[in-house]
């Protein structure tokens, strides 16, 4: 079974400054795809970015990158040039490309941009 | 395109009665997923579907919980006989039957079920 950890309930960052959020996990698998979603107050789910395990270049959206180090099973999610907007908690999932079915989810990690 | 719709987006029900969740995938998708999202907890997938076959429902409960997804019309959660811990958003997602896109999964807006 796959596991996702985050270990970072909350965080903080001012305005227009650069956040890491952290998220591990855990899997046998070869060939998958992990994923970071937002959920801000108005609770919609929405898909900030994706990275392809057999990809070795990070994924990048705009202000949005991740730093996937496969052997270490890491998959950090870097905000730079934070904005008021990015205020909402921050999910990472993965899944798994055989079956094609279940996200599995983290805790996820609250992240606060302040001025 | 429309994305994921769901419907009713608040649902309130009294303990015993019937929730019907609702959920109409973006346009062209043919896979359907279920999760649950208990208070300040992550998401759980419940249910995968296509058209007209459960493909996974590993992660629903084995009573009082159904899913569907008909050849014609929207999928559909059903919960019989709800208790209070059944209160919790319920979120549909859906992806392309193939392609690059197919892991991805584009989630709807929730429905938020409170059971009185």
């Amino acid at each position: 079974a796959q596991t996702v950890t985050q270990s970072q309930p909350e965080m903080s960052v001012q305005e227009a400054e650069t956040v890491t959020l952290s998220c591990t996990y855990d899997t046998s698998e070869s060939n998958y795809y992990l994923f970071w979603y937002k959920q801000p107050p108005s609770r919609q789910m929405i898909l900030v970015i994706r990275q392809e395990a057999y990809k070795q270049q990070n994924a990048t959206e705009n202000r949005f990158s991740v730093n996937f180090q496969k052997a270490a099973k890491s998959f950090s999610l870097k905000i730079s040039d934070s904005q008021l907007g990015d205020t909402a908690m921050y999910f990472c999932a993965f899944i798994s490309t055989g079956t094609a079915s279940k996200l599995t989810f983290g805790t996820g990690t609250r992240l606060q941009v302040t001025l | 395109n429309a994305g994921v719709m769901q419907n009713p987006r608040h649902l309130v029900r009294r303990r015993g009665q019937e929730a019907r969740l609702r959920c109409s995938p973006v346009k062209g998708h043919s896979h359907v997923y279920w999760y649950r999202q208990l208070p300040e907890e992550g998401l759980k997938f419940m249910v995968y579907l296509q058209k007209e076959n459960i493909i996974d429902e590993s992660g629903m409960p084995k009573e009082r919980f159904s899913a569907e997804f008909p050849k014609e019309g929207p999928s559909i959660l059903r919960i019989q006989q709800v208790v209070r811990g059944d209160s919790a958003a319920y979120f549909c997602a859906s992806s392309p039957q193939d392609g690059r896109w197919a892991e991805t999964q584009y989630f709807g807006p929730g429905t938020r079920l409170l059971v009185l």
